[in-house]
């Protein structure tokens, strides 16, 4: 069974610009959730999309958004790029929703905004 | 706020040895979720171990275990017989609240270096 999967691995934007990402998780999962890694604040939790519903939001500003397509897959956007969003973006998915549960990461999309 | 602490950023170990990771939070909550994330560099970021903090037993996975103190708000892992593989960041993290409230924290991570 594939894992689950990030597109695009890397990214270069400017600031002001926006970022669509692209997560596809493993096939049977429902649940897809989203995180940012950083080296100044670490791992953290962004949202939870399950049934094409956004169940849980992590401290994030509106500028973070996301959506869940009804084959699971999900993207996330940020608009109005800054520097600071420079990180890892992780996702992962599980078969049922909440993330107490067993979730599979995919290898993350790495975005640097100049 | 739920915060996680790792106070070793780095440690090292002898294959085939024995090394515990610290991890402590803080909480009011009394039932939780902890785990400890394994990321290899490079690779994908994968769940070593759970534990429910109404649970006393101390979760084990092979040669991985935990030793929750709940009283202590102490959560260390403990791998046995040390494999190259084992090298990577370590995160331990915390999780409360349920349903579609819930709160996710992690720690700052502790990267493991595995020395043959």
């Amino acid at each position: 069974k594939a894992g689950v999967t990030q597109t695009p691995r890397y990214l270069i934007k400017t600031r002001g610009q926006q970022v669509t990402l692209s997560c596809s998780p493993i096939s049977g999962h429902r649940s897809v959730s989203w995180y940012q890694q950083t080296p100044g604040q670490g791992l953290q939790f962004l949202f939870e999309y399950f049934s094409e519903t956004q169940r849980n939001k992590g401290n994030f500003p509106g500028r973070f958004s996301g959506r869940q397509f009804s084959n699971s897959r999900s993207e996330m956007n940020v608009s109005t790029l800054e520097l600071g969003d420079s990180a890892l973006y992780l996702c992962a998915s599980s078969l049922v929703p909440g993330v107490a549960n067993e979730q599979f990461f995919g290898p993350g999309t790495r975005l640097t905004v100049l | 706020a739920q915060t996680v602490t790792q106070s070793q950023p780095e440690m090292s170990v002898q294959e085939a040895e024995t090394v515990t990771l610290s991890c402590t939070y803080d909480t009011s909550e009394s039932d939780y979720y902890l785990f400890w994330y394994k990321q290899p560099p490079s690779r994908q970021m994968i769940l070593v171990i759970r534990q429910e903090a109404y649970k006393q037993q101390n979760a084990t996975e092979n040669r991985f275990s935990v030793n929750f103190q709940k009283a202590a708000k102490s959560f260390s892992l403990k791998i046995s017989d040390s494999q190259l593989g084992d090298a990577a960041m370590y995160f331990c993290a915390y999780l409360w609240g349920g349903g579609s409230n819930y709160k996710l924290t992690f720690g700052k991570g502790t990267l493991l270096t595995v020395n043959p």
